[in-house]
């Protein structure tokens, strides 16, 4: 079974502070996608990354692939209170055709 | 261009009570997958459909059946309800398999 452990698994910070959110897993993905979700919504994509080692930026964010598809990070600069939500990694793989989504992170920053 | 939708938003049913939700997915996406998230926790695949049949299926029990139609809407019915069954359930259209999925708001069920 393909596991996908986020941690940590709450974050409350200040606005203007930088975090981290790490995604794990031991299987290995062919793609991993990073989503953000606020109450009573459906997530939404905000990044796919398939190549090992791959780093994408998305104004404040940015997003890592290890360089065995096994893991990526989330980093987000300056935090600011509409990042508030709750942040979920998802492995994709092509053999299975299945998503697989990690546990979620939320976080909450305050003004 | 609409997204994702789907109905009905909230819905209370009692144990033991068939449920059918409804979800149509964005223009130009034929693969529709169902997920249930219950509260705090990550979404769970349920299943997916392509070319109106079921391609893959989650960890859920035979109570979860689904169908899909030639406009790429999707249904997903839940018979015998149980009080675990209570969770938002999500439906995500994409236009390759699993690949970057958009999701609707989801509908959120209540089992007393």
């Amino acid at each position: 079974t393909q596991l996908l452990e986020q941690s940590p698994q709450f974050l409350s910070i200040q606005e203007g502070e930088n975090l981290t959110v790490y995604c794990n897993s031991s299987s290995v993905f062919s793609s991993l996608q990073w989503y953000r979700q606020e109450p009573g919504e459906g997530p939404v994509l905000l990044v796919t990354v398939v190549t090992g080692g791959e780093v994408k930026k998305l104004k404040r964010l940015t997003f890592q692939f290890g360089d065995a598809r096994k893991d990526s990070s989330l980093h987000i600069t300056a935090a600011q209170p509409g990042d508030t939500g709750l942040y979920l990694c998802a492995g994709g793989d092509r053999d299975t055709d299945k998503l697989i989504f990690g546990t979620g992170t939320r976080l909450q920053v305050f003004p | 261009d609409a997204g994702v939708t789907q109905s009905p938003t909230h819905l209370i049913k009692t144990r033991g009570q068939q449920v059918t939700l409804r979800c149509s997915p964005k223009s130009g996406h034929d693969t529709v997958s169902w997920y249930q998230q219950a509260l705090g926790q990550g979404p769970q695949f349920i299943f997916q459909y392509y070319e109106e049949e079921e391609r893959q299926r989650g960890n859920f029990p035979d109570r979860f059946s689904g169908h899909q139609f030639p406009n790429y809407s999707s249904e997903l019915n839940v018979n015998a309800l149980l009080l675990g069954d209570s969770a938002l359930y999500l439906c995500a259209s994409s236009p390759d398999r699993y690949y970057e999925q958009y999701f609707g708001p989801g509908t959120r069920l209540t089992v007393t």
